[in-house]
This record gives C-alpha cells, structure tokens and sequence, in this order.
C-alpha cells in the first residue's frame, strides 16, 4: 500500500506546463525526509528523474523539475514533449516503516 | 559503466520456490545497497526491501517480510530474491536497484535499475 498520494493522470498540449503533487504524512516527507522522481516509459524500468527534492542526474533535461514543501512535493514539466508521456513516481523514506516508499504514480498524457 | 543485470524470465506453479539474481558491475558492490521493488501487472510501484551486500544486513517492508528473502553473494556482486513457496499474486516484474542514500538522515534513492525479471505464477 502507497503511503505517498499522487493524481492518477495529468495532460497538458505540447510545449506547456504540467505539475505533479506527491503528498505523504510527518512520517515521511514531513519528517524531513528527501523525494524523488522516477519517470517509466512503457515496457521499460524506472528512470531516476530527481534525486534530493530538486536535483537532477546527468543527462536529465532541465525541463523537470522538483520541489518539496512541508508535507508534499511536486514535480513540473515544462515545455512538455510527446517523449514525456510516461507513469511519474514520488519516493520517500518512511521512518515508521522503516524503509523506502513510492507514491501512487501519475500518468502524464501529451495531448 | 554501472550495470544491474537481472536474470530472465520465471515461470513456475504455485507452491514452488524460486530465487532470481541481480549482478552488479562498473562500480564497487559493496559500497552501495541494493533494492528490490516489486511492479504487479498494470500496477505502481512497490518498495519491497534492501539489503547490504557488505554484511548481507537486510530490511524489508512490512508488507513483504517473512513472504521474501534478500540475500547476497558479495564475491560475485550479486544479488537475489527468493520465495520458499510461490503465489499466484507473486507474478509481477520485479526489479533491483542501486541504494544509494542522499545525506545523513535524508533516506536513499534508487540511481541504477535492472532490466526487470517477469515471474509468472501459474498452474
């Protein structure tokens, strides 16, 4: 079971802006916990997209990007393109569970 | 170059065991946990637990502990998760993934995935 809530679907036309919410509780993201991003493309394996609330790896466009506040997180997108269709994923820690979480995952349709 | 290569394809009948791998390469294996997280058919995903291949310290999810074993083998940088007796709600694509934690009390994050192994459970 998620303990990290996402929208299940997002759309946007190409080139414009779209965000995604993560929303946890005081013991995960507010807590002080870190978020991150993955974005999966159909039929493939996750992707880290954002590392630490707003870090991007090499190689990541810098069209996402991320953002935490107290007890959410977002992820935008901006200048969005048809490659960007794919299933978005918050993670976190969870200190009462003791381990890693993922959220409920958003599905980004380019219209 | 770091690579996560998982191995192939499993399906077996409810009751059986099963163990799949993971080989770690291009990096230090012992320098980085390794995750394992679970994908059901049409589903999100599902952080299932990790282990530490420099001690083969483990800790799992609730929701996967006593149904799962992590173990490695750190002296050919592998990684493996196990059934003792398969369900038919094991089948899924589970992947492994490099741990890697943030800073100091910040958690971790998974940089480095496998290709996935689809475990089919079926009579």
């Amino acid at each position: 079971q998620s303990v990290l809530t996402q929208p299940p679907s997002v759309s946007g036309a190409p080139g414009q802006r779209v965000t995604i919410s993560c929303t946890g509780s005081s013991s995960n993201i507010g807590a002080g916990y870190d978020v991150h991003w993955y974005q999966q493309l159909p039929g493939t394996a996750p992707k880290l997209l954002i590392y630490g609330n707003s870090n991007r790896p090499s190689g990541v466009p810098d069209r996402f990007s991320g953002s935490k506040s107290g007890t959410s997180a977002s992820l935008a997108i901006t200048g969005l393109q048809a490659e960007d269709e794919a299933d978005y994923y918050c993670q976190s820690y969870d200190s009462s569970l003791s381990g890693g979480v993922f959220g409920t995952g958003t599905k980004v349709t380019v219209l | 170059e770091v690579q996560l290569v998982q191995s192939g394809a499993e399906v077996k009948k409810p009751g059986e065991s099963l163990r799949i791998s993971c080989k770690g390469s291009g990096y230090s294996f012992t320098s980085y946990w390794i995750s394992w997280v679970r994908q059901m058919p049409g589903k999100g995903l599902e952080w299932m637990g990790r282990i530490d291949p420099s001690d083969s310290y483990t800790n799992y999810s609730p929701s996967f502990q006593g149904h799962v074993t992590i173990s490695a083998d750190k002296s050919i940088s592998t990684a493996y998760l196990q059934w003792s007796s398969l369900k038919a709600s094991d089948t899924a694509m589970y992947y492994c993934a490099r741990h890697v934690a943030v800073r100091a009390a910040a958690g971790y994050y998974d940089d480095y995935w496998g290709q996935g192994t689809l475990v089919t459970v079926s009579s």
